[in-house]
């Protein structure tokens, strides 16, 4: 079965403090390895899909790397917008993701 | 951009009723989906829909189905609504095995 955990369950950043979440994960034949950003009361907002172990992709102050067994999400000099719920799910061999707890992301100006 | 839309943003209902959730997609994607949201236990797919009139069971497809009669259109049927169905739920739609796009959820409350 696939398993997908997220750490730490929640983090507080001051403005322009740079940290990183952890997705590590377990599946049998990885397809992708997707990012989602979720506000409260909203749906996931889809930010990266990560292909194969090396791969690294950049959106803002947001990158977001990949390992054999991880995944990590840097967020570098964060503002108050970037206060969300950072979500993780891997994909393995057919349409179905499973997903990660989440990290909750406060940052205070 | 892809846009989902579901039918409502709140609902609040009373135990034993019939629910209907609806989730509409404007991208021409074959592929459908609806999981619910709890604290704690992050998503779980409830059903998913590869093609019309075409479905799966999820992980946790106990007292629901679906209906998905036109492509763009993909209905969660709560048969007769129960507390612990409050939940927030979430439909997402994709092509083939890409990305799913998910629409703005619908916060759920049983009474």
């Amino acid at each position: 079965e696939d398993q997908v955990t997220q750490s730490p369950e929640a983090l507080r950043l001051q403005e322009g403090e740079s940290s990183s979440l952890n997705c590590s994960y377990t599946v049998s034949g990885l397809r992708g390895l997707f990012w989602y950003r979720q506000d409260p009361g909203k749906g996931p907002e889809f930010l990266f899909t990560l292909y194969s172990a090396g791969e690294e992709k950049e959106k803002e102050r947001l990158k977001a790397t990949l390992t054999k067994k991880e995944s990590f999400l840097h967020i570098t000099a964060p503002k108050p917008e970037d206060s969300a719920t950072y979500l993780c799910a891997v994909q393995a061999g057919d349409y179905k993701l499973s997903f990660g707890a989440g990290t909750t992301v406060t940052v205070r100006a | 951009d892809v846009k989902v839309t579901q039918s409502s943003r709140y609902l609040v209902k009373r135990t034993g009723e019939k629910v209907f959730l609806e989730c509409v997609q404007d991208m021409d994607h074959e592929n459908m989906f609806w999981y619910r949201q709890d604290p704690g236990l992050g998503l779980r797919l409830i059903y998913f829909s590869y093609d019309v009139k075409m479905k799966e069971k999820g992980d946790i497809p106990e007292g629901y189905s679906v209906s998905r009669e036109k492509k763009e259109r993909f209905s969660l049927i709560l048969e007769s609504a129960s507390t612990n169905q409050t939940s927030m739920y979430l439909c997402a739609s994709s092509f083939g095995q890409e990305t799913q796009y998910f629409g703005p959820g619908t916060r759920l409350l049983v009474l």
